[in-house]
């Protein structure tokens, strides 16, 4: 089973600002089934990215996902107040699925 | 579009089973585009994936899981449904329901239902 740790922890940004969150999978991870996820406080988690880098539907352009291999990124560029949430990413393999911590996006 | 809500005691006593159910709208729960999917979260900490249910009945647990956890599918009512037996405090989590993609991801969610594990 793949493990998946995010990092940092906790990212203290201002609106306006670019943030970087890491996933790093424990062994090489399929790009095709990492998928990203948004969640803000009581409410269910909001899929952004899957495939590593495509956009769900209806998600704004400033949220990107890239990498391969190990190391997958999720960047939001121009960071807006309802950006400031918990991101999670997952991994599917070998009929088990896999989330990382969270990173917590929080205003600086 | 598909939505789901999640149904059940929000309390269940320690040593008990603890039993959800997700009722599927705006569509079939047969329709093949989705396996179903529960996934849980303490409080204050991350999500866990429990496991899933495919229409045909095939099942995949979380193998930390796999001794506690049961997953069925009720066509004729659009519905699937979760069962934990010998439930700790440790259970104590918000339990969603998901559709979950073939290339496995999860979209639509339920909105989540708080299951507490006390006496």
């Amino acid at each position: 089973e793949i493990v998946l740790t995010q990092s940092p922890g906790t990212l203290s940004l201002s609106p306006g600002e670019r943030a970087s969150l890491s996933c790093r999978a424990s062994q090489r991870a399929s790009s095709n089934y990492l998928t990203w996820y948004q969640q803000k406080p009581g409410q269910a988690p909001r899929l952004l990215i899957y495939g590593a880098s495509s956009r769900a539907t209806g998600i704004p352009d400033r949220f990107s996902g890239s990498g391969s291999g190990t190391d997958f990124t999720l960047t939001i560029t121009r960071l807006e107040p309802e950006d400031f949430a918990v991101y999670y990413c997952q991994h599917f393999g070998d009929s088990l699925i896999s989330f990382g911590q969270g990173t917590r996006l929080e205003f600086k | 579009q598909v939505q789901l809500q999640e149904s059940g005691p929000g309390l269940v006593k320690p040593s008990q089973t603890l039993s959800l159910i997700c009722t599927v709208s705006g569509g079939s729960i047969n329709s093949g585009a989705y396996y179903w999917t529960w996934i849980r979260q303490p409080a204050g900490k991350g999500l866990q994936w429990i496991g899933r249910i495919s229409v045909t009945g095939s099942t995949n647990y979380n193998p930390s899981l796999r001794s506690q956890v049961a997953m069925s599918v009720d066509t004729s009512n659009n519905q699937f449904s979760l069962t934990l037996t010998s439930v700790t405090a440790a259970d104590t989590a918000v339990y969603y329901c998901a559709g979950e993609s073939i290339y496995h991801w999860f979209d639509p969610w339920g909105q989540g239902t708080l299951v507490t594990v006390a006496s």
